[in-house]
């Protein structure tokens, strides 16, 4: 099945620098990559996803890069606040619908004021 | 519109018992899932259910069964509680692909579940 790693396990970061959080996937047939923040206590929320077919998404402070071919993607934000300190989860799914994920196992990123 | 509603919001059950985590969700999604979240393992899927009376299994299904009788609920069954199913369990629900632009799950408060 699909395996996906997720690097770096903790990340901190000075306000207003950028923070990039990679992870890589096994099954080259995955089509469906989301990013989940998840507050102290919450619910994962979608913060930004993307398909295969697109190589790069943006969304304000927040972008999401592939790389197909290294079967890999990554999180990058922009200009980080401290509301912006969470746990990232990255997932992967293979399924066309895109509905079974296969998660990583987490980034918690601290942002200093 | 409640979204995705998960009750209990805590348990503590004793080794060998039973119980059932509810799951409701009112945005007539489809989809929907179970997940279990240990610490620094991230959310590993149960079960999932693509619509009324279809199931199956995730990555870690032992030990606990599902059943889909209609859209809204989704209710997930611990047969004999074990302590390593200690965890924060998340239901989730979306839309299937084509009828929204909107791919991403949408998640329940979770339930933390402790067994002794």
């Amino acid at each position: 099945g699909e395996n996906v790693e997720q690097h770096p396990s903790t990340l901190s970061v000075q306000e207003g620098d950028s923070a990039v959080i990679k992870c890589t996937y096994s099954d080259s047939a995955s089509n469906y990559f989301p990013w989940y923040k998840q507050e102290l206590g919450k619910r994962p929320q979608l913060i930004i996803d993307i398909r295969s077919n697109v190589g790069e998404k943006k969304d304000q402070r927040i972008a999401v890069t592939l790389n197909k071919t290294a079967k890999h993607f990554s999180l990058h934000i922009t200009e980080t606040q401290p509301e912006d300190s969470a746990v990232y989860f990255c997932a992967a799914s293979t399924s066309p619908a895109g509905n079974k994920l296969t998660f990583g196992g987490g980034t918690r990123v601290l942002v200093k004021p | 519109n409640a979204g995705v509603t998960q009750t209990p919001k805590f348990q503590v059950l004793k080794t060998g018992q039973s119980m059932t985590l509810q799951c409701a969700q009112d945005m007539n999604h489809e989809y929907m899932s179970w997940y279990r979240q240990d610490p620094g393992m991230g959310l590993r899927l149960i079960h999932y259910s693509v619509g009324a009376g279809i199931t199956d299994q995730g990555e870690v299904p032992n030990g606990y069964n599902v059943s889909r009788s209609t859209t809204e609920d989704f209710p997930l069954r611990l047969l004999s509680a074990a302590p390593s199913q200690t965890s924060v369990y998340f239901c989730a629900s979306r839309s299937p692909a084509g009828r929204s632009f909107n791919y991403g799950y949408t998640f329940g408060s979770g339930t933390r579940l402790t067994v002794v």
